[in-house]
């Protein structure tokens, strides 16, 4: 099992760039997450996914998209970079809220710098 | 506004001291997680919480968890120098996604 598997690892992009950040999960969870994580300020909720075919947004959700392409995949989309948005952004995946211990497991993550 | 606040944000200790680390909460979880991370690695999960009174040790680590005073600790036994990271608390409010705290910067010295 790989787990949580993100691509790419690190991506250097102009302001007003795009790009999409792809996560993909093969331990058959329902729900998928992506984070981002700034020095001093923990771990933020962009989007969620609680199951295909649904998303939500999160505490940071501004300048992202995202699709939850199957089960398996979750996307980050950036439509027009910002120096702002430089930041490490981890995907995870879990079972739903009340199912099992709804433990989250994280990918690698990806270093985004924007400049 | 649900609030995790982790006490301390930075922490220096020496080898072979005991010290603890504080994670409070402002609103209603009846399940706490602990993580780890390493410096420019992921996660790794240290401790899942799921009721009151719930104790869990690892090696050097020991995490409790007080629902009633919204509080966990994660007790380091006898520090050692592998076991500087940053280490994460995170709760449940609802069936919502987790809500991290800041995290903790452990650096055990000699």
């Amino acid at each position: 099992n790989a787990g949580v598997t993100q691509t790419p690892k690190f991506q250097v992009l102009k302001t007003g760039q795009s790009m999409t950040l792809q996560c993909a999960q093969d331990m058959n969870h329902n729900s998928m997450y992506w984070y981002r994580q700034d020095p001093g300020m923990g771990l933020r909720l962009i989007y969620y996914s609680a199951s295909e075919g649904t998303t939500d947004k999160g505490e940071v959700p501004n300048g992202y998209n995202v699709s939850r392409l199957n089960k398996r995949e979750f996307s980050l989309r950036l439509e027009s970079a910002a120096p702002s948005q430089t930041s490490v952004y981890f995907c995870a995946s879990s079972d739903p809220p009340g199912q099992n211990s709804y433990e989250q497991y994280f990918g690698p993550g990806t270093r985004l710098t924007v400049t | 506004e649900l609030k995790v606040e982790q006490n301390p944000l930075f922490l220096s200790m020496q080898e072979g001291k005991n010290y603890t680390i504080y994670c409070n909460y402002s609103t209603t979880s009846d399940r706490l997680y602990w993580y780890r991370q390493d410096p420019g690695k992921s996660l790794e999960s240290l401790f899942v919480l799921l009721s009151n009174g719930a104790v869990k040790q690892e090696g050097r680590l020991m995490a409790s968890l007080d629902t009633k005073a919204r509080l966990s600790t994660l007790h380091i036994t006898a520090a050692v120098h592998d076991l500087s990271a940053t280490y994460f608390c995170a709760v449940v409010p609802g069936n919502t996604p987790l809500v991290f705290g800041k995290g903790t910067r452990l650096s055990v010295i000699a």
